[in-house]
């Protein structure tokens, strides 16, 4: 079975910085999707960006960017000039290609922006 | 554009009750399902639905049960409420296959006494 990891709890960063969000997770699927989500205080799950597994290249998503290592099958969410409204609870996500369509979820890392 | 629609947002109910959260959506996603959120946790799958008449079961099933008489509608029920129930619920739709991704309701807090 597939697994998600987010190993950072909580991450704090200043206005206008770059912080990087760490996500892995275990499969022996070549194929696969793999998802950010945002959860701002309001409940929303927003998604923030998507990668396909067989694209070598790293999505990008305005300020938001991937660093898709799938050898390492390692998935972090670059935030680049962060802003207060990027203060979420932000979760790594797997699609599973099995039939159910599931997503498999991490337990999220809270980001709190410093003004 | 509505998206995916949630009711009721907030609810309490006694342990032994039962009752129906909604989900509707408006984009015609063939693909539906239900998740909870538990404190420290990720989501995980409840039931799901590939279309209009077809459900099956996801990671957590015991203690709901699901229909899909139209391709808008995706209703949870929960049978006879317990305090182990008391979570957040959200409700997801895509396209087949969520290749691009899900769309959430905005939830429904659900606490059971």
């Amino acid at each position: 079975a597939q697994t998600v990891t987010q190993s950072q709890p909580e991450m704090s960063v200043q206005e206008a910085e770059t912080v990087t969000l760490s996500c892995t997770y275990d499969t022996s699927e070549s194929d696969y999707y793999l998802f950010w989500y945002k959860q701002p205080p309001s409940r929303q799950m927003i998604l923030v960006i998507r990668q396909e597994a067989y694209k070598q290249q790293n999505a990008t998503e305005n300020r938001f960017s991937v660093n898709f290592q799938k050898a390492a099958k390692s998935f972090s969410l670059k935030i680049s000039d962060s802003q207060l409204g990027d203060a979420a609870m932000y979760f790594c996500a797997y699609r599973s290609t099995d039939s159910n369509y599931q997503l498999i979820w991490g337990a999220g890392t809270k980001l709190i922006i410093k003004p | 554009n509505a998206g995916v629609t949630q009711t009721p947002k907030f609810q309490v109910l006694k342990t032994g009750q039962s009752m129906t959260l909604q989900c509707a959506q408006d984009m015609n996603h063939e693909y539906m399902s239900w998740y909870r959120q538990d404190p420290g946790m990720g989501l995980r799958l409840i039931h799901y639905s590939v279309g209009a008449g077809i459900t099956d079961q996801g990671e957590v099933p015991n203690g709901y049960n699901v229909s899909r008489s139209t391709t808008e509608d995706f209703p949870l029920r929960l049978l006879s409420a317990a305090p182990s129930q008391t979570s957040v619920y959200f409700c997801a739709s895509s396209y087949w296959g969520g290749y691009y991704g899900y769309t959430f309701g905005s939830g429904t807090r659900l606490t059971v006494v």
